[in-house]
């Protein structure tokens, strides 16, 4: 079974600021994809950010990045330039590479607050 | 944009009353899934469902639950005699074919308050 680890419960940083989020999972999967999700208070699940595991290059998008770490397996979220309305629970996610649909696993998340 | 809708968004119903949550997905996609959050907790998976069967269930999915597309466009997920640690967030998932489109976009929630 996987399990996905998010060992920070609450981060805050300035706006403008960075801020990294940690994820690490454990699996003995050789295929996987991980993905993290944005919650803000509406409780919407908001894809974030997506890294196959068989790519090497770290995925970006516009102001969030990520640090894949396979051998480590470990996968945090950079968040550039911080803006209030980043402000939201993250959640890192697991899922095997499969022919049919396969199920997310989630971490506990980590609540983000951006300050003014 | 294509998206992922509930029905409805917040629903209270008494201990032992059976309840059905509604979805639609995302038009072209073909594997639809249940979790549920509860509050201050991490989001757990319950259900996959692809070409009208269940695909994969967790140890949660019990005889208490029971899914089904009942034409086209619906994906509805009942709870029979809820109980109240039933008291949740549902959500609600659609994702294409895997290796083609795997991401999973969900619906805003239905909040589940069992009384």
């Amino acid at each position: 079974a996987q399990t996905v680890t998010q060992s920070q419960p609450e981060m805050s940083v300035q706006e403008a600021e960075t801020v990294t989020l940690s994820c690490t999972y454990d699996t003995s999967e050789n295929n996987y994809y991980l993905f993290w999700y944005k919650q803000p208070p509406s409780r919407q699940m908001i894809l974030v950010i997506r890294q196959e595991a068989y790519k090497q290059q770290n995925a970006t998008e516009n102001r969030f990045s990520v640090n894949f770490q396979k051998a480590a397996k470990s996968f945090s979220l950079k968040i550039s330039d911080s803006q209030l309305g980043d402000t939201a629970m993250y959640f890192c996610a697991f899922m095997k590479q499969r022919t049919s649909g396969s199920r997310l696993t989630f971490g506990e998340g980590t609540q983000l607050t951006v300050n003014p | 944009e294509p998206e992922v809708t509930q029905t409805p968004s917040h629903q209270v119903t008494q201990m032992g009353q059976e309840v059905i949550l509604r979805c639609v997905p995302i038009s072209n996609h073909l594997y639809f899934y249940w979790y549920r959050q509860i509050l201050g907790q991490k989001v757990e998976f319950l259900v996959s469902f692809y070409n009208n069967e269940i695909s994969e269930k967790s140890e949660i999915f019990d005889d208490q639950f029971s899914v089904e597309r009942p034409d086209g466009s619906n994906f509805t997920l009942k709870i029979r005699s809820t109980k109240l640690e039933d008291s949740a967030m549902y959500f609600c998932a659609s994702s294409g074919l895997a290796g083609l489109s795997y991401e999973q976009y969900f619906g805003p929630g239905t909040r589940l308050t069992v009384t």
